[in-house]
């Protein structure tokens, strides 16, 4: 199974700074990695797919990066709304992994 | 507007069975793989099963496999997750997603529905 590490599994930021979420896979995933957003109590939605695509009604805030085994999440200027807890997860082979997930606070 | 409305869950005791149902409207079901994840009590997100838009193809995580059926009723828009022997570890909120492909991403979830299985 590939493995999806991903750090840090929380973080705390003030409204306005830039946020940098990682994730690692465990074997080259070329860019098959999604990224889900899951606020306190709701379904995950669909935040990013390929890597680096926002999926549609995304605030351009968020954005992409990365190939192989390394990606990362951004969110520039944090806002309150963001608060929730960040998935990456690979499409690349089955079975389907996520990672365990950055929980991201406002200070 | 796609929405995704999970019934089903409830409690059961250890080796019980329950059926999950998935009820779609707002596109052609018939057209989308469809999926199950399921999420443990403060846990995170864990791949279940999935079924082909036809029906004709099945996939499970090694957990599910042996246990857990999906199937699905196209004329119904309906997907289903029919599960056996179940374990307290098997104790989570139970999401249905719709599949979008090139490349594959769930990009619509259901609010989920909760199994619990204790004694």
């Amino acid at each position: 199974d590939i493995q999806m590490t991903q750090s840090p599994s929380s973080l705390s930021a003030s409204v306005g700074d830039r946020v940098i979420i990682t994730c690692r896979a465990s074997q080259n995933i070329n860019f098959n990695l999604n990224w889900y957003q899951q606020k306190p109590g709701k379904a995950p939605n669909l935040l990013i797919y390929g890597t680096s695509t926002l999926h549609s009604g995304v605030p351009s805030r968020f954005s992409g990066s990365g190939s192989g085994t390394e990606f990362t999440l951004t969110i520039s200027n944090l806002q309150p709304e963001d608060i929730a807890t960040y998935y990456c997860q690979q499409s690349f082979g089955n079975p389907l992994t996520f990672g365990g997930g950055t929980q991201v606070a406002i200070k | 507007e796609v929405q995704l409305v999970e019934s089903g869950g409830g409690l059961v005791p250890p080796g019980g069975s329950l059926r999950l149902s998935c009820a779609a409207s707002g596109f052609t079901f018939s057209a989308h793989t469809m999926t199950w994840v399921r999420q443990a009590p403060g846990k995170g997100l864990e791949w279940v099963s999935g079924v082909s838009g036809n029906g004709g193809k099945t996939y499970y995580t090694d957990s599910a496999l042996g246990r857990f059926t999906i199937s699905r009723d196209n004329s119904k828009n309906t997907m289903f997750l029919q599960m056996t022997g179940l374990r307290v570890e098997d104790t989570a909120v139970y999401y249905c997603a719709r599949d979008q492909t090139s490349p594959l991403r769930w990009d619509h979830w259901g609010q989920g529905t909760l199994v619990t299985v204790t004694s």
